[in-house]
């Protein structure tokens, strides 16, 4: 089963709004991660948060996480077309090492 | 460096036909996996290995084969191919820790139909 679980699992967005993406999951974990993935591409590592961290930013992109509540999200600010894609969380167990467990996914439009 | 490259980019096979999904890192990790993604499920580990040698299982290992004899390549054997195993297929590489914490690199994928 998937540790985490993406929501929505849908979002479109006008060019310029921000777009704000949830993932839960269910175990303890060391790090969580965010993907995104281009339609036909493989997946591009865009932020790793750690279990001791609490919010991370880069460039355009907020991740918070809350550890008490097993969750996290990613907000991306003044979206723009090319940020359609869609969006994965991936989480690594206490116990798992390097193994990634991805959740479904959010697929995000930005209209122009 | 090219990263993570994968072969070939799609194929088709028939039933009960066997094939080797290519997947090679010039980056010295450690670590590789082995990923199918089908709609509405994300991805779903198949098999994965820390290092040279080593190799063990994830989700959804069944009708899969993997060997890992140098650091670079990490093949993907299906050895009997079924309608089911119709999917995207990605190989992946990252440094290994046992924290994890490492950003995973991805190739650009195989797309496989079985008929």
């Amino acid at each position: 089963s998937q540790q985490g679980e993406e929501d929505p699992q849908a979002l479109s967005i006008q060019e310029g709004e921000n777009a704000t993406m949830n993932c839960s999951y269910k175990t303890s974990i060391n790090n969580l991660q965010w993907y995104r993935q281009n339609s036909g591409r493989g997946l591009v590592h865009l932020i790793l948060i750690r279990s001791n961290e609490r919010e991370k930013h880069s460039g355009r992109l907020r991740v918070t996480l809350d550890t008490s509540k097993k969750s996290s999200s990613l907000l991306i600010t003044a979206s723009r077309a090319a940020d359609t894609a869609s969006y994965f969380c991936a989480t690594d167990g206490e116990t798992s090492g390097s193994r990634l467990t991805f959740g479904e996914g959010t697929q995000l439009t930005v209209n122009p | 460096n090219a990263g993570v490259t994968q072969t070939p980019k799609f194929q088709v096979l028939k039933t009960g036909q066997s094939m080797t999904l290519q997947c090679a890192q010039d980056m010295n990790h450690e670590y590789m996996s082995w990923y199918r993604q089908d709609p509405g499920m994300g991805l779903r580990l198949i098999h994965y290995s820390v290092g040279a040698g080593i190799t063990d299982q994830g989700e959804v290992p069944n009708g899969y084969n993997v060997s890992r004899s140098t650091t670079e390549d990490f093949p993907l054997r299906l050895l009997s191919a079924a309608p089911s195993q119709t999917s995207v297929y990605f190989c992946a590489s990252s440094y290994a820790r046992l924290a994890g914490g490492w950003a995973q690199y991805f190739g650009p994928g195989t797309r496989l139909l079985v008929l």
